[in-house]
């Protein structure tokens, strides 16, 4: 399975935007891109994903790279409920489609 | 829709005794199932792969005959922790994979159960 590398951590303010950057150079072509989180002590949740384009839905937008080499998936304004980890996982359309999670991106949201 | 259940959400057995969790799609069908563990300040550990009528394709290092799994219909799946004991103590989470078709491109979203803490005293 490709690899994704999430920074630790990250902290933002309430009602800021948040940029929560992923690199997966070793991307291809039929890896989609998709973007869980996980709030404490509970099953991870769907955020958003895509295949080249950016994507938007009602929790948040993804940006990829030209090259698809990296994305960034971005809270517009966060909330205190957006603390959670974020996981950034590459998911190929064939074969077995399992979800394989890294180490994510703890955010921390500051009232 | 897509929601996935699970249960029990907690469970505490002793030594050596069998416990069984249940994963269920409540409105949906799901031809594959995942079965995931997770440690405190751990990420998701994929143990399994669940296929409704066949049998469970496992990670390397998940002992299969310790981790049984029955996937006996489309909304079910579940997951018995044989002999447990205390190292078997984890947070362990289902997944559930949509098989519906989304426009020209398939879904297959996955969704996932509240998860089931178990403990092993």
């Amino acid at each position: 399975d490709a690899k994704t590398t999430q920074p630790n951590s990250m902290e933002s303010n309430e009602e800021e935007p948040v940029h929560l950057p992923c690199n997966h150079s070793t991307i291809s072509g039929t890896d989609y891109i998709h973007w869980y989180r996980q709030l404490p002590s509970q099953g991870p949740e769907y955020v958003i994903h895509g295949l080249t384009s950016n994507v938007n839905n009602r929790m948040a937008s993804l940006a990829i790279a030209e090259d698809r080499k990296s994305s960034t998936l971005i809270l517009h304004r966060a909330t205190l409920r957006d603390a959670a980890v974020y996981y950034c996982i590459l998911r190929d359309i064939q074969g077995a489609q399992k979800l394989v999670f890294g180490q994510g991106t703890r955010l921390t949201i500051n009232p | 829709g897509a929601v996935v259940s699970q249960h029990p959400s907690r469970v505490i057995c002793k030594s050596g005794t069998s416990v069984k969790i249940e994963c269920r799609s409540l409105d949906f069908q799901a031809t594959t199932m995942f079965w995931y563990r997770q440690f405190p300040k751990q990420s998701l550990m994929l143990m399994a792969t669940s296929n409704e009528g066949s049998k469970a394709t496992y990670e390397q290092g998940v002992e299969k005959d310790k981790f049984l799994i029955n996937h006996a219909s489309l909304t079910l799946s579940t997951l018995t922790v044989t002999s447990a004991h205390p190292e078997d103590s984890s947070f362990y989470i289902c997944s559930a994979r949509d098989r519906s078709v989304g426009g020209l491109t398939f879904s297959y979203e996955q969704y996932f159960g509240p998860g089931t803490r178990l403990t092993v005293t």
